[in-house]
């Protein structure tokens, strides 16, 4: 299995610009999170899926960030205008339904992609 | 609300020698799962071990080890053997509710560990 593929690796964009982030989670698994990490609050959850539905979205910043799958296979995170605090690391993660170790269901998390934003 | 705290930022440990880093939680739910992964300088995270609150051992992972004590809610994580390759950061992290009942993963702010030739 390639493991959750995140894109692009990096970003580089200017203040006002729209950002948008793309996740292929593993195969079968049924939930999709979106992390972000920066030094000053560490690792927040943005949002969560379910079977493609947004379960989870209070750790959205704020209207300019939004989240869709529109498939099992797809998720995007677009931010629109950026600005200069969202720079970060966003990291895509997914995980099945069914425990796969010692009963639990665990994470697997994608390479991340780190944006900044100038 | 669910809390984990790691109270220490950095570690340092000498090669070949045990470290345990520390972690406390905050939960009114029964049933909830402990995780610990690693972050090297390269930026992945990585999972180590888990813990669920009804397993009666702790649990253990090759090198990692898992000290569980759920009376005083800390979940430590224990490196026996420190190798070079694990200088990295640490994340402790925990869900709430049963496996499969969905649930979010929060996270501890991290506790970089170095280790010492």
């Amino acid at each position: 299995d390639a493991g959750v593929i995140q894109s692009p690796r990096h970003e580089v964009t200017e203040m006002g610009q729209e950002v948008t982030l793309r996740c292929k989670p593993i195969s079968g698994h049924d939930y999709l999170f979106w992390y972000r990490q920066t030094m000053m609050r560490g690792l927040e959850l943005l949002i969560y899926f379910n079977n493609n539905v947004p379960i989870d979205d209070s750790g959205m910043p704020e209207d300019r960030f939004s989240a869709k799958m529109p498939n099992a296979s797809f998720s995007t995170l677009k931010i629109q205008p950026s600005e200069p605090r969202d720079s970060a690391v966003y990291f895509c993660a997914s995980r099945p339904v069914q425990g796969q170790i010692s009963g639990a269901n665990v994470l697997t998390f994608g390479a991340g992609s780190r944006l900044t934003v100038l | 609300a669910q809390k984990i705290t790691q109270t220490q930022p950095g570690m340092f440990v000498q090669e070949k020698e045990a470290v345990t880093l520390d972690c406390t939680y905050d939960t009114s739910d029964p049933s909830y799962g402990l995780f610990w992964y690693k972050q090297p300088s390269s930026g992945e995270m990585i999972f180590l071990i888990y813990q669920g609150s009804y397993d009666q051992q702790n649990a253990t992972e090759g090198r990692y080890s898992l000290n569980f004590q759920k009376a005083r809610k800390s979940a430590n994580l224990v490196i026996s053997a420190s190798q070079l390759g694990d200088s990295a950061m640490y994340f402790c992290a925990m869900r709430e509710g049963q496996n499969n009942q969905g649930g979010k993963l929060i996270f501890g702010q991290g506790t970089e560990l170095s280790v010492k030739p």
